[in-house]
């Protein structure tokens, strides 16, 4: 079993509609989660940061974290193509410091 | 500001061959962080810097890896007699306890042939 768990997708959705996105982790120590776009032939890209169970917005953006049942998600509201890319989940494990990403899930916005 | 920097951006070697990268952190940032990301793949972390103390290092795949940071500062990733497994993108990142999270450099992008 993989550390942390993402759809590779792809996952399609039409222009102005909610993408969803899920990662899981088996770390139970696990402090702080982060979502980072990575497009293609570019470097990861942090968009989202979480520390406490709830919801976190930012923009467009929605992380939701639920330590119980360790798992973490991101919607992109209104979704545009320009948010076409690679999104990678990561996480601080209880050893700190060091990030522990997921293969990513890619997001294809259609107009 | 200014953002991580590496170099070079491509490097192609033949196998055999010794590779230096070289990053450039986020000027401030005390923890300096190399990962290898292959094709398809997320990154996987090599090894973690806090200033010049070269904290963790578990992920360095093979004696062949040597990373350092003299002062502090700029940090280089060298790999010896490379191999052809060792083709993939290597990024570095830097954070401060303020900063929230890891910012990354642009990656360098490693073939060999």
């Amino acid at each position: 079993q993989k550390e942390v768990e993402q759809n590779s997708g792809p996952l399609s959705v039409p222009e102005g509609a909610i993408a969803s996105l899920n990662c899981t982790y088996s770390d139970r120590g696990s402090q702080s989660f982060f979502w980072y776009r990575q497009y293609s032939g570019k470097s990861p890209e942090l968009i989202m940061s979480i520390y406490s169970n709830g919801d976190k917005e930012d923009g467009r953006f929605t992380a939701q974290l639920n330590k119980a049942s360790q798992y973490v998600s991101l919607l992109i509201r209104d979704s545009q193509p320009s948010d076409s890319a690679t999104y990678l989940c990561a996480l601080e494990g209880a050893a700190g410091n060091k990030l522990t990403f997921g293969g990513g899930t890619r997001v294809l916005v259609k107009p | 500001g200014a953002g991580v920097s590496q170099s070079p951006r491509y490097k192609v070697a033949k196998r055999g061959q010794d590779v230096a990268l070289r990053c450039d952190p986020i000027s401030g940032h005390v923890s300096l962080f190399w990962y290898q990301q292959a094709l398809g793949q997320g990154p996987e972390f090599l090894t973690y810097f806090q200033n010049e103390a070269q904290l963790d290092k578990s992920g360095l795949p093979s004696d062949r890896f040597f990373a350092e940071r003299p002062e502090g500062s700029v940090s280089t990733l060298k790999i010896q007699r490379t191999q052809q497994e060792d083709s993939a993108v290597y990024l570095c990142a830097s954070s401060t306890p303020a900063s929230g999270g890891q910012f990354f450099g642009p990656g360098t992008r490693l073939t060999v042939l």
